[in-house]
């Protein structure tokens, strides 16, 4: 069982819808979850952190954690073609982050 | 945040060679990274890198083929030592800002590898 498993996708939503994205990870002690956006030949760049259970909203984006169940989401309102990227989910222990493989996302116009 | 460079962005390089990857922070952070990420895959973690001691390098990656220089809170050097192809990669190097045990990493532009 990988650390952070994350479907790999591709996920396509048209533009304006929701799209849901993602993660289990199997380290219960873990104490903080990232999502970062990468876009293609770019470097990763940090969207949101959550370290609560429950739900962190940043403009169009919501992560969702729930400790209980070891699962992570981010959801993403009103979707745009410039959201067209691969998601990583990361999870942290300490200064151990271990990084999922990425969800891609394609936002059709 | 930080503000993070490499150097250099890009190269090619020849079988049996090295390259040192330079990567500055615009202000002093007490741990840096090095992740390689290889094409259409996640990030994997070479080492940690802190200032005034030695590197600490993950499961597959050793010291003499990537040695790691630390020596400031906003600089850090990593070396891919003779080089094959299949060191051919991105290489990233990432920052650890905040406070508590918990830090959040910041990515550098990366530098992209070929090795011929």
């Amino acid at each position: 069982q990988k650390e952070v498993e994350q479907n790999s996708g591709p996920l396509s939503v048209p533009e304006g819808a929701i799209a849901s994205l993602n993660c289990t990870y199997s380290d219960r002690g873990s104490q903080s979850f990232f999502w970062y956006r990468q876009y293609s030949g770019k470097s990763p760049e940090l969207i949101m952190f959550i370290y609560s259970n429950g739900d962190k909203e940043d403009g169009r984006f919501t992560a969702q954690l729930n400790k209980a169940s070891q699962y992570v989401s981010l959801l993403i309102r009103d979707s745009q073609p410039s959201d067209s990227a691969t998601y990583l989910c990361a999870v942290a222990r300490g200064f151990k982050t271990i990084f999922g493989a990425g969800t891609r996302l394609f936002v059709k116009a | 945040s930080a503000v993070i460079s490499q150097k250099p962005s890009r190269d090619i390089c020849q079988r049996g060679t090295s390259l040192t990857i330079q990567c500055q922070v615009d202000s002093q952070v007490t741990m840096m990274f090095w992740y390689r990420q290889q094409p259409g895959q996640s990030l994997t973690l070479i080492a940690t890198a802190n200032q005034g001691s030695e590197a600490t390098y993950e499961s597959g990656f050793v010291i003499d083929k990537f040695p790691i220089s630390r020596p400031n809170l906003t600089f850090s050097t990593l070396t891919v030592s003779n080089m094959s192809p299949e060191d051919s990669s991105i290489y990233l190097c990432s920052v650890a800002t905040g406070v508590g045990s918990t830090d959040t990493q910041y990515f550098g532009p990366g530098t992209r590898l070929t090795v011929l």
